[in-house]
């Protein structure tokens, strides 16, 4: 079964640091470009960041440029996403999500994971 | 950025009528090497993540019912389901994957009538 999940999610002081980890399995994860996404509470949706499928070209949102990291493992099929300087408007469901080699679209998703940044 | 602008916000549609929910971007999204639009259409029920359901504003994903149906080209983009089933429930984004920042519409929230 293709799938991904995700963990780390966690609440986390303003200012304070996380690491998020998104586990794949069923397809061939080394082949395809990552992309995490995320989601204020009662709100739409935000792409945060995207890798290649060798991890040689990373984008990010305006938002999270300089204070988040995406990165990546293929030999243990996973995805990360560290999070520094964390800020109240971080506070979301991230999700990672997999961009199709044939569509280019999002087609795969994880069920994500709650980051809540609150003192 | 291009900016994704979805109308209506909502909508009520009685089950077995047709719903129809409006996508515009603030730039073309059409690939001219390829003639594909990078346009996608996502469904997404309570506490679930968004499902893919169709690409390249036009062609339906793998399993997705044909009461489902995309249309348009370069700017301006429609999603149609021709006949609302109560699972059909649920808010419907747009999405263009052209260009980063992979931008969003805001969300048409769909509810039966």
């Amino acid at each position: 079964e293709v799938q991904l999940v995700e963990s780390g999610g966690h609440l986390v002081e303003p200012g304070g640091s996380l690491r998020l980890s998104c586990a794949a399995s069923g397809f061939t994860f080394s082949s395809d470009d990552m992309n995490w996404v995320r989601q204020t509470p009662g709100k739409g949706l935000e792409w945060v960041s995207y890798i290649s499928s060798s991890g040689s070209i990373i984008y990010y949102a305006d938002s999270v440029k300089g204070r988040f990291t995406i990165s990546r493992d293929n030999a243990k099929n996973s995805l990360s996403l560290q999070m520094n300087s964390l800020r109240a408007e971080d506070t979301a469901v991230y999700y990672c999500a997999r961009r199709s080699t044939r569509s280019r679209a999002f087609d795969i998703w994880g069920q994500g994971t709650m980051v809540t940044v609150s003192s | 950025d291009i900016v994704m602008t979805q109308s209506p916000d909502s909508l009520a549609v009685s089950l077995g009528e047709r719903a129809t929910i409006n996508c515009k971007s603030s730039q073309s999204v059409l690939y001219s090497s390829s003639n594909k639009n990078y346009l996608g259409w996502y469904q997404q029920k309570p506490g679930q993540p968004p499902k893919l359901l169709i690409y390249w504003a036009s062609t339906r994903e793998s399993g997705v019912p044909d009461r489902f149906s995309g249309s348009g080209s370069g700017t301006d983009f429609t999603l149609t389901i021709s006949s609302l089933q109560a699972e059909d429930v649920a808010v419907y984004y747009c999405q263009q994957y052209y260009s980063t920042p992979y931008t969003f519409g805001q969300g048409t929230k769909l509810e039966i009538k």
